[in-house]
């Protein structure tokens, strides 16, 4: 079994719609959450971190937290075509992920179709 | 700002041959990142380090990848030999807080 489970996709939604994407971990060390978003033949960059358990809104997105479940979902609210991408979700152990080497999910292909 | 570099974009070689993927951290940032994306695994921590020193190569696939990072501001990737299932993307992210930011890429086909 994978560290970090992700459904792959691809999943389609209309303009507007809102977008719901989600991973579970098996690893309860993690303590870092965070959402990377990548565009084809890009790199990945990073939307949304979380600490531990809660959750984060930041503009369309919210970020949740349950690390009692080991699940981690984010929201995308009036979801436009330009969300259009792969969504990676991403842990790690300590030290905020950023002296920490991440674990990611194998992302989600979304497509927002105007 | 320029963001984290990485050199070439596109690398295609045969198998048996050396290659070294070069990366340049955004300048401040003390750890850097190698990553290594394919659609069968996906994105995988190879190795990483802090202030120039390695922390965790346990991502290393095999004893033919190793990394440097001679100073703050240059690291390399060397695959010797390389092998066809080598090819992937491969990323370089570097941090200075909680945020990794990555490089675009080098795509690597090893025929």
């Amino acid at each position: 079994q994978k560290e970090v489970e992700q459904d792959p996709g691809p999943l389609s939604v209309p303009e507007g719609a809102i977008v719901s994407l989600n991973c579970t971990y098996s690893n309860s060390a993690f303590q870092y959450f965070m959402w990377y978003r990548q565009y084809s033949r890009k790199g990945p960059e990073l939307l949304m971190y979380t600490y531990s358990s809660g959750n984060k809104e930041d503009g369309r997105f919210t970020a949740q937290v349950d690390k009692s479940s080991k699940y981690i979902s984010l929201f995308i609210r009036d979801s436009q075509p330009s969300d259009s991408a792969t969504y990676l979700c991403a842990m790690s152990r300590g030290s905020g992920g950023g002296a920490d080497g991440l674990t990611f999910g194998k992302g989600t292909h979304l497509i927002i179709q105007p | 700002d320029a963001g984290v570099i990485q050199s070439p974009r596109h690398e295609v070689t045969e198998m048996g041959q050396e290659v070294t993927l070069r990366c340049k951290p955004i300048s401040g940032h003390n750890s850097l990142f190698w990553y290594r994306q394919t659609m069968m695994r996906g994105l995988e921590l190879l190795i990483y380090f802090n202030n120039n020193v390695p922390i965790d190569d346990s991502g290393m696939p095999e004893d033919r990848f190793s990394a440097k990072m001679p100073n703050a501001s240059f690291s390399t990737l060397k695959i010797q030999p390389s092998e066809p299932r080598d090819s992937a993307v491969y990323f370089c992210a570097s941090s200075r807080t909680s945020t990794q930011y990555f490089g675009p890429g080098t795509r690597l086909t090893v025929l």
